[in-house]
């Protein structure tokens, strides 16, 4: 079983509606991370968590608002698509021990959002 | 205005032969870079990093030299493989920080 899992893997939906993703992992990772991507662009840092109680705002945090469940989930919403949110978005989560492992992270296979 | 950049959107290699991606970047806090792998379909591995206190790491046909002076770094891969076949990322970090900027990536292709 995958360590990082994201569902839904792909999903269409409409301009002003209300969409969220979710992002479980079983990897026993404190941090957990929101990205998309854009052709072009590389990865960009929507939201980022370090425990169930902080959550902070990444490079492009409008439009989106995340929610950790748990330790093992965390949620992204988009409260009123549009459609240059269209994108990749990818969770990720890295282990919190100082050192080098604490800059690798691992990601999820994905969910491609298209808003129409 | 990017921080860390690929210039090459993509890289056609002969198998068998050395494959370099070249990464850039512009912020002299970065302490800590990273390369990562990414199929089609799926989120990116991590691959090889490098600390600014080196020049060179290596792991297996991969390894990754840094040249502060110039704000640069390559990766090299030695042979090319078909399964390399895939999309790079270069990202880098400041210290402590642990929030990784991410290049827009370069896509190798090796051809048989």
């Amino acid at each position: 079983d995958a360590d990082v899992t994201q569902t839904p893997r792909n999903r269409i939906t409409k301009t002003g509606k209300r969409i969220m993703l979710e992002c479980s992992q079983t990897k026993g990772h404190d941090r957990m991370y929101w990205y998309r991507q854009d052709p072009g662009l590389g990865l960009r840092l929507i939201y980022y968590s370090f425990d169930v109680k902080d959550i902070n705002k990444g490079e492009i945090s409008d439009g989106y608002s995340v929610s950790r469940q748990a330790q093992a989930k965390f949620s992204l919403s988009l409260e009123s698509a549009i459609p240059n949110q269209t994108a990749l978005y990818f969770c990720a989560t890295s282990d919190q021990t100082p050192g080098q492992s604490s800059y690798e992270q691992y990601f999820g296979p994905g969910t491609r959002l298209t808003v129409t | 205005d990017q921080q860390v950049k690929q210039n090459s959107p993509s890289l056609s290699v002969q198998e068998g032969r050395i494959s370099i991606l070249n990464c850039d970047y512009t912020n002299s806090m970065f302490d800590y870079f990273l390369w990562y792998k990414k199929y089609p379909a799926e989120g990116p591995t991590f691959l090889i990093s490098i600390s600014s206190i080196k020049d060179k790491n290596e792991d297996g046909r991969f390894t990754v030299f840094l040249n502060k002076s110039a704000k640069h770094l390559s990766l090299h891969i030695v042979p090319s493989q078909p399964g390399d076949s895939a999309v790079y990322f270069c990202a880098a970090s400041a210290w402590s920080n642990y929030q990784l900027i991410w290049g827009a990536g370069t896509k190798l292709i090796i051809k048989p």
